[in-house]
């Protein structure tokens, strides 16, 4: 079973379009985060939502927008994608919003062309 | 503010020799520290954790580090390196803020590519 799970796992657009990319957590916890993960490796936190509420909402454009329907699932999505956009988005998990360790999902490879 | 810096882009060791991953931090605050790996194209995975208890933390797959708060670092180790052990590793800080949350707002450093030769 795979406790962190996100979909597609890879995402080939053209610039301009919206697109979504969705995660959800079977492991029960309450806190829910999305990174993004540049070309040069580098991992950054964009959101978190503990049980369906926004709590970290990081300089991000606000064509990002996070949306929890339940606390099992965190989807981000994009509108107008750029360029700029094309990295790897992680999802990932803690118990709860001061658990220091998170699960991470597979990633999402998003390229903007 | 808190920052992380991994000394190391890439580190190329031979099997059956130690692992020597280096790791400072920054904090304004008391720190927890970690270390995660990434094996190519899958998610990231906690290696081992620092959250002000003992100060040699010992982790999976026969990793450790010792918190080292006089030098501000968190230097990864392993006694003898597998081929399994080839993947990207990220050196973490959060803040443990006053009042006890930080809201799991994790900072990663830059990663440190590790090569093992057989």
């Amino acid at each position: 079973d795979t406790a962190v799970s996100q979909t597609p796992k890879y995402l080939v657009t053209q610039m301009g379009n919206d697109k979504s990319i969705k995660c959800e957590q079977n492991l029960g916890h309450d806190t829910m985060y999305w990174y993004k993960q540049d070309s040069k490796k580098f991992l950054k936190i964009m959101f978190s939502y503990n049980n369906k509420e926004l709590i970290i909402n990081e300089t991000v454009p606000n064509r990002f927008s996070p949306k929890s329907p339940d606390k099992a699932h965190l989807n981000l999505h994009i509108n107008s994608l750029e360029l700029g956009d094309s990295a790897v988005y992680f999802c990932a998990s803690s118990q709860w919003v001061d658990s220091y360790e998170q699960y991470f999902g597979p990633g999402t490879r998003l390229t903007v062309t | 503010a808190q920052s992380v810096t991994q000394l190391d882009s890439h580190v190329s060791v031979s099997e059956g020799t130690p692992v020597l991953l280096r790791c400072n931090y920054s904090s304004s605050y008391s720190p927890s520290l970690f270390w995660y790996v990434q094996h190519p194209n899958k998610g990231l995975q906690l290696l081992l954790k620092y959250t002000s208890a003992a100060t040699l933390v010992k982790g999976i797959n026969g990793f450790e580090a010792e918190f080292k708060k006089s030098e501000t670092s968190f230097h990864l180790t392993k006694p003898s390196a597998h081929m399994s052990d080839a993947a990207e590793y990220f050196c973490v800080v959060t803040p443990r803020v006053a009042g006890g949350t930080s809201y799991g707002k994790l900072t990663f450093g830059q990663g440190t590519i590790l090569t093992v030769h057989p």
